[in-house]
């Protein structure tokens, strides 16, 4: 059974990087995509972005300036950073699998991510 | 705005059935497998159908998964209290080279 599990700080203030990491558990680290996806208070589902062991990355067009995916293949752990944020960033983040279709099948806890002065 | 269109909301009573509609266009929908997700709120979605049809295990056969041409439908029948979430479309956009959601459908069992 996959496991993942996400921490990282839940306040920032505005102008801050955000920083979480994701560990997963169980299953293969290297043949999937590993995901961030957002969602807004309010608001719907927004993928943020995805790393591949051997395709790279991708991102969010209106984000791609700001984030940072990364992984750590020793730890089984995989990263979003964040630049500069501000209130429009505030959402819960989640962390995800994806089998590189679009099929998002495992999902972290979640973590709510504020920014406020 | 979202690229996969969702109506905001339906309803229906319990043991009834609902239709959820999700439009896209040729380089989402029209090109890739269509997955359906449900969120309640203070949990972490759930992957409930995926390759437009399939369900995992765990998604009990009350709910189905359609595609045609651009545009994807997920049916939800024996409605009950419990099937209260959101449910979002998604699939990936070949243009975009990104992961695209619908704006999520809100479902209430009245």
């Amino acid at each position: 059974q996959v496991q993942l599990q996400q921490w990282g700080a839940g306040l920032l203030k505005p102008s801050e990087t955000l920083s979480l990491t994701c560990s997963v558990y169980g299953g293969s680290f290297r043949n999937y995509y590993w995901t961030w996806i957002r969602q807004p208070p309010g608001k719907g589902l927004e993928w943020i972005g995805e790393i591949n062991h051997s395709v790279g990355t991708y991102y969010r067009p209106s984000l791609k300036s700001r984030a940072t995916i990364s992984m750590d293949t020793s730890k089984n752990q995989f990263s979003l950073k964040l630049t500069s944020v501000t209130a429009a960033d505030t959402a819960m983040y989640y962390c995800a699998r994806d089998d590189g279709s679009g099929k998002v099948d495992y999902w972290g806890q979640g973590i709510l991510v504020t920014v406020s002065p | 705005q979202s690229v996969l269109t969702q109506p905001p909301a339906v309803s229906a009573a319990p043991g009834q059935k609902v239709t959820i509609f999700c439009s896209g266009s040729t380089s989402n929908i029209g090109d890739n497998y269509v997955s359906w997700y449900q969120h309640v709120p203070g949990t972490a979605p759930k992957l409930l159908i995926y390759d437009n049809s399939k369900r995992p295990s765990g998604t009990p056969d009350r709910f189905s998964g359609s595609k045609s041409g651009t545009s994807a439908t997920l049916g939800i029948t024996g409605l009950q209290t419990g099937d209260e979430a959101d449910y979002y479309c998604g699939t990936w956009d070949s243009s975009l080279s990104a992961v695209i959601f619908g704006g999520g459908t809100k479902l209430t069992v009245l």
